[in-house]
């Protein structure tokens, strides 16, 4: 059964510094997911990665994905606040169930 | 407009008490879930359809049913509602025809039982 972990859980960072969340899912998964959600939001796609290697770039987020070492991460450069959130990766293993990691919650402050 | 909207967006309701939950989606897409979101467990499955005919249990279906009555539209009914099932809900949607098979979710039901 896949499982999806993410860290860190929770991440307090100041603007304009970079920082890195991480996935790790534990079987094969045709492809990884990452969505955004503001507090009592839905969840907005940010990036859907493909392949080994893939890298996805918008704005200060870039997301890529190493499927040999079943990880990927999501680089924030120069945080700003507008970047507060929860970020969560899910990956889509064959049974076509998006399994869902449990959430970065991100806090940039001045 | 909303592509995948649901109704209500907040219920207060009593223990034992029958809740219905709806879903609607204009994407028109065969593929629809139902997720429900506790904090610090992320979302987790409940049931999912792939189309009108099909309706399949996710990974923490007990206590819940859901009716596909077409393809815009997929119902999550609790039974007989527990304090347990306070969380929040979400629809949403997907084509897998488009390769990226990416789910796109609904503004969310939040449910209280007393």
């Amino acid at each position: 059964e896949l499982k999806v972990e993410q860290n860190p859980l929770f991440l307090s960072m100041q603007e304009g510094k970079n920082y890195t969340i991480y996935c790790n899912y534990s079987t094969t998964s045709d492809r990884l997911y990452w969505y955004r959600q503001d507090p009592g939001k839905s969840l907005e796609s940010l990036f859907v990665l493909l392949s080994n290697g893939a890298v996805k770039q918008e704005g200060r987020l870039m997301a890529s994905l190493d499927t040999k070492a079943r990880l990927s991460t999501l680089h924030i450069t120069a945080a700003v606040h507008d970047l507060s959130a929860t970020y969560f990766c899910a990956a889509l293993p064959y049974t076509d169930k998006l399994i869902f990691g449990t959430g970065t919650r991100l806090q940039v402050f001045p | 407009d909303a592509d995948v909207t649901q109704t209500p967006r907040n219920r207060i309701t009593k223990t034992g008490k029958r809740i219905m939950l709806e879903c609607s989606q204009t994407k028109g897409h065969d593929r629809m879930y139902w997720y429900r979101q506790d904090p610090g467990l992320g979302l987790r499955l409940i049931y999912y359809s792939f189309d009108v005919k099909d309706i399949n249990k996710g990974e923490i279906s007990d206590g819940y049913s859901v009716s596909r009555q077409a393809q815009a539209k997929f119902s999550l009914s609790l039974e007989s509602a527990i304090p347990n099932q306070t969380a929040l809900y979400f629809c949403a949607t997907s084509d897998p025809g488009t390769g990226y098979n990416e789910q796109f979710f609904g503004p969310g039901t939040r449910l209280t039982v007393l």
